[in-house]
């Protein structure tokens, strides 16, 4: 049962256009969201996150989007580099738990020149 | 950071391995999780403070230890070929804290 799903397994940008990741999720318990970069031969970085009683946190050039409701997330990129390039992972948790991320399956960026 | 050995492990199906894990200094949470190819990281278990706590959906075969020098090991017994997978670490300062992970042990069944 995947509980957290990113339905894109890729995605090409251009260089200074936006990006935008999806994720859904059918746990209505997960109450904080995260974003983890993975480059090649390195473990997952963390990005940004936001917790379920937000709907918008932004760090830079990085946004990421709740919607409670229809239990989805998205991040948005802009303007988006080639260093940007990597599999991004979306990953979700129950505080009340505290031992566990639930992690979707990834998306590979690509962001062109 | 978080380090990990080794960096790539090649074992027969039924054997046994112990994959290594240094965590961030004052760390005293530290979880493991498994990669296999084209997915995302699965939870295998977590250990706070020496004391498991809290496991995904893996076999015993899968268990763990964490010691008080900042250091932990995963040992899997009876290997099967669908153990082959990425393994990566992750450390926090707490329990509900940031996960810093490691680069991982890519495990190969033969």
């Amino acid at each position: 049962d995947q509980q957290v799903k990113q339905n894109s397994p890729s995605l090409s940008v251009q260089e200074g256009r936006i990006s935008i990741l999806n994720c859904d999720y059918t746990n209505s318990m997960f109450d904080y969201f995260l974003w983890y970069k993975k480059y090649p031969a390195e473990g997952p970085t963390f990005l940004i996150s936001i917790s379920s009683i937000k709907d918008k946190n932004e760090d830079g050039r990085f946004t990421v989007f709740l919607n409670k409701s229809a239990k989805h997330l998205s991040l948005h990129i802009v303007p988006s580099q080639p260093g940007d390039s990597a599999v991004y992972f979306c990953a979700a948790i129950n505080t009340g738990t505290a031992s566990k991320l639930t992690f979707g399956t990834g998306t590979r960026l690509q962001v062109t020149l | 950071g978080v380090t990990q050995s080794p960096t790539h492990l090649i074992k027969t199906r039924g054997q046994q391995v112990t994959l290594r894990c240094s965590s961030q200094s004052g760390h005293n949470t530290v979880s493991w999780y498994q990669q296999a190819l084209g997915q995302g990281p699965q939870f295998i278990f977590q250990y706070y403070r020496e004391e498991e706590n809290g496991r995904g959906n893996f076999p015993p075969r899968f268990s763990g230890l964490q010691f008080p020098n900042d250091s932990s090991e995963l040992n899997v017994n009876a290997l099967e070929l669908d153990d082959s997978a990425l393994y990566l670490c992750a450390s926090s300062l707490g329990l509900g804290e940031k996960l810093f992970f490691g680069s991982g042990t890519q495990l190969s069944v033969l």
